[in-house]
């Protein structure tokens, strides 16, 4: 079975500047999707950016970057320039390709991002 | 356009209690899941439906059961309701499609005493 995990319970920035949050993921399947959620104090989950596993290239989202590495199996966000808006929990999923998209996502345990101003 | 509607919004039950969650989309989406959400934790998927009339067990299925009772909806029933399943509910829906996001509701609170 898959396993998604993120080492950083929480991380904290100061407003404007840099942060990435890490994760990594275990699977023997080559073909998958890679997800970053938000999730503010809401409750509600946003999508913030996906990766598809047989493309090289990293997906890029405005302020919001990852790095995949494939071999590592590593998927990482990057936040530029961040926000107040930005705080929230931040889960990193993973779902398995070839099943048209019918997979439910299996979810790390989430990084808390606190923004400082 | 309401995307994904889930009622109630918060629930206390009696422990042995049941009850029924529900959920819809009007999204026209083929693929519905249900999920919970513990203290800490991410969200772990407990049943999904990959298409109309049809169900599967995802990794937290024991005490739930669900009913997809058309299309557009997705019930998840506590028959016997236990503390461990204090949890927040979440159900979530996607077009078929091997990139397509899952689109979530806002979620339930239930709280088992």
């Amino acid at each position: 079975a898959q396993t998604v995990t993120q080492s950083q319970p929480e991380m904290s920035v100061q407003e404007a500047e840099t942060v990435t949050l890490s994760c990594t993921y275990d699977t023997s399947e080559s073909d998958y999707y890679l997800f970053w959620y938000k999730q503010p104090p809401s409750r509600q989950m946003i999508l913030v950016i996906r990766q598809e596993a047989y493309k090289q290239q990293n997906a890029t989202e405005n302020r919001f970057s990852v790095n995949f590495q494939k071999a590592a199996k590593s998927f990482s966000l990057k936040i530029s320039d961040s926000q107040l808006g930005d705080a929230a929990m931040y889960f990193c999923a993973y779902r398995r390709g070839q099943r048209g998209g019918a997979d439910g996502l299996t979810f790390g345990k989430g990084t808390h991002l606190i923004i400082q101003p | 356009n309401a995307g994904v509607t889930q009622t109630p919004k918060f629930q206390v039950l009696k422990t042995g209690q049941s009850m029924t969650l529900q959920c819809a989309q009007d999204m026209n989406h083929n693929s519905m899941y249900w999920y919970r959400q513990d203290p800490g934790m991410g969200l772990r998927l407990i049943y999904y439906s990959a298409s109309e009339g049809t169900t599967d067990k995802g990794e937290v299925p024991n005490g739930y059961n669900v009913s997809r009772l058309n299309k557009r909806e997705f019930s998840l029933r506590l028959e016997s309701a236990a503390p461990s399943q204090t949890s927040v509910y979440f159900c979530a829906s996607n077009l078929a499609g091997e990139h397509n996001e899952q689109f979530f509701g806002p979620g339930t609170r239930l709280t088992v005493l």
